[in-house]
């Protein structure tokens, strides 16, 4: 089936260090995002991408589409102490409308 | 900033019930989403919403499942005879267009008994 591999599963680092995430699929997707959910909460939209080699960036977020576009991934440089929680990646592909999610990248900050 | 807002944040019914979902999408937004997630599993889409008509729908959207939207604000999940594994996160989304960003609701938890 449509599958996302995101890695890694789980993240523990130090406060003030940076953060690479990335996700990867066979398929082509016509649009990529990243998505951020704390504990009770719905996720919350981080960067949107759509074209091929973007790379967009939210603050201290950075994102980029593949070349091939099948990956994409999401740094967080001077990690702080709220960056704490689950991301997600989500694909679209094209001339569909629903989202396929990765299982998520649970980042935990040690202060 | 508006957001997609959710009601109720947690219901628990008996196995059996029918179970009614509710959302209401950002107000200038046209096309509706429901997705859910299963207690530490991955999100999974579920069915789209444009028009009033459904657009799209995933493999676990069987016929127990149905939505509506009853008015101009509200759009709705209806389950018809909760099973056990029914019991999820379910997560409204809303976006402006088919290939726009979609923003979701902080969730309902449904508890199946």
């Amino acid at each position: 089936g449509q599958q996302l591999n995101q890695s890694p599963q789980s993240m523990f680092i130090q406060e003030g260090e940076d953060v690479s995430m990335n996700c990867t699929s066979s398929s082509i997707f016509n649009t990529w995002l990243w998505y951020k959910q704390d504990p009770g909460e719905g996720p919350v939209l981080l960067i949107a991408l759509y074209k091929a080699g973007e790379l967009t960036s939210n603050g201290r977020l950075t994102a980029q589409f593949g070349i091939t576009r099948k990956d994409s991934f999401l740094n967080i440089s001077a990690s702080i102490p709220s960056d704490v929680g689950i991301y997600f990646c989500a694909g679209q592909y094209r001339g569909a409308q629903k989202l396929v999610f990765g299982q998520g990248t649970r980042l935990t900050i040690n202060p | 900033e508006p957001e997609v807002t959710q009601t109720p944040s947690h219901q628990v019914t008996q196995m059996g019930q029918e179970v009614i979902l509710r959302c209401v999408p950002i107000s200038n937004h046209l096309y509706f989403y429901w997705y859910r997630q299963i207690l530490g599993q991955k999100v999974e889409f579920l069915v789209s919403f444009y028009n009033n008509e459904i657009s799209e729908k995933s493999e676990i959207f069987d016929d127990q499942f149905s939505v509506e939207r009853p008015d101009g604000s509200n759009f709705t999940l209806k389950i018809r005879s909760t099973k056990l594994e029914d019991s999820a996160m379910y997560f409204c989304a809303s976006g402006t267009g088919r290939y726009q960003p979609q923003h979701f609701g902080d969730g309902t938890r449904l508890s199946i008994l």
